[in-house]
């Protein structure tokens, strides 16, 4: 069955970075984009960016754009998300999810890291 | 950015009846690429429906996608109280997905 597990919760002071893996089982790892994706308190979900597994191309959101990174370990199967600078805002669930094949849709996500940024 | 805008904020419904949540984007969304996510209080989303029309895996029938263009609607025909949740609307496009704020459905 398809599974994406994700690393666990980090505490980080402001300006630091830090870095959530997801490690997919259960598919063709290199088959599907990973999108990452937050959420805030309270919030609705914010998209960050995809990684295309295959290629290691990503495209990011404008707003992440030059504080983020996503790479992949195609030898394990697992995806990374890293977010530098970080500020009391960027305090949110992230998840990674995987991308319907042949359509529009996530299908499948990870169970989620809480990121939590506090001096 | 397209900007996508749900409607109601809030729906309080009771058991059997037919739910109708709205999602209006502020620029045509590209081959129908929206898709609606369910979301339980301390639990990822889950996709309900993709290209706008078509059910995702294991959902129930009684939800259905339709719209075209700027309007989209998600239905629940008939409720059932496991379907008290947040549901979101999402589009892809050149710049990238984006999620709207979100409609609650509150069971009675």
């Amino acid at each position: 069955q398809v599974q994406l597990v994700q690393s666990g919760a980090e505490v980080k002071k402001p300006g630091a970075s830090v870095k959530v893996s997801c490690k997919a089982s259960g598919y063709t790892f290199t088959g599907h984009y990973m999108h990452w994706v937050r959420q805030a308190p309270g919030q609705g979900p914010e998209w960050m960016g995809w990684i295309n597994p295959n290629s290691g191309d990503t495209k990011s959101a404008q707003k992440f754009q030059g504080r983020v990174t996503m790479t992949r370990d195609t030898s394990i199967s697992t995806a990374y998300m890293e977010l530098s600078r970080l500020r009391s805002d960027d305090t949110a669930v992230y998840f990674c999810a995987r991308v319907i094949l042949g359509a529009v849709g996530l299908d499948y996500w990870g169970q989620g890291t809480l990121v939590t940024v506090s001096s | 950015e397209n900007v996508l805008t749900q409607s109601p904020g809030t729906v309080s419904l009771s058991p059997g009846e037919r739910a109708t949540l709205s999602c209006r984007a502020s620029q045509s969304v590209s081959s129908s690429y929206l898709a609606w996510y369910q979301q339980k209080p301390g639990q990822a989303p889950r996709l309900l429906i993709y290209d706008a029309t078509s059910r995702a895996t294991a959902v129930p029938d009684r939800f259905s996608g339709s719209g075209s263009g700027t309007d989209f609607t998600l239905t629940i025909s008939r409720l059932e109280p496991e379907d008290s949740a947040v549901y979101y609307c999402q589009q892809y496009g050149s710049l990238g997905l984006t999620f709207g704020g979100g409609t609650k459905v509150a069971i009675k």
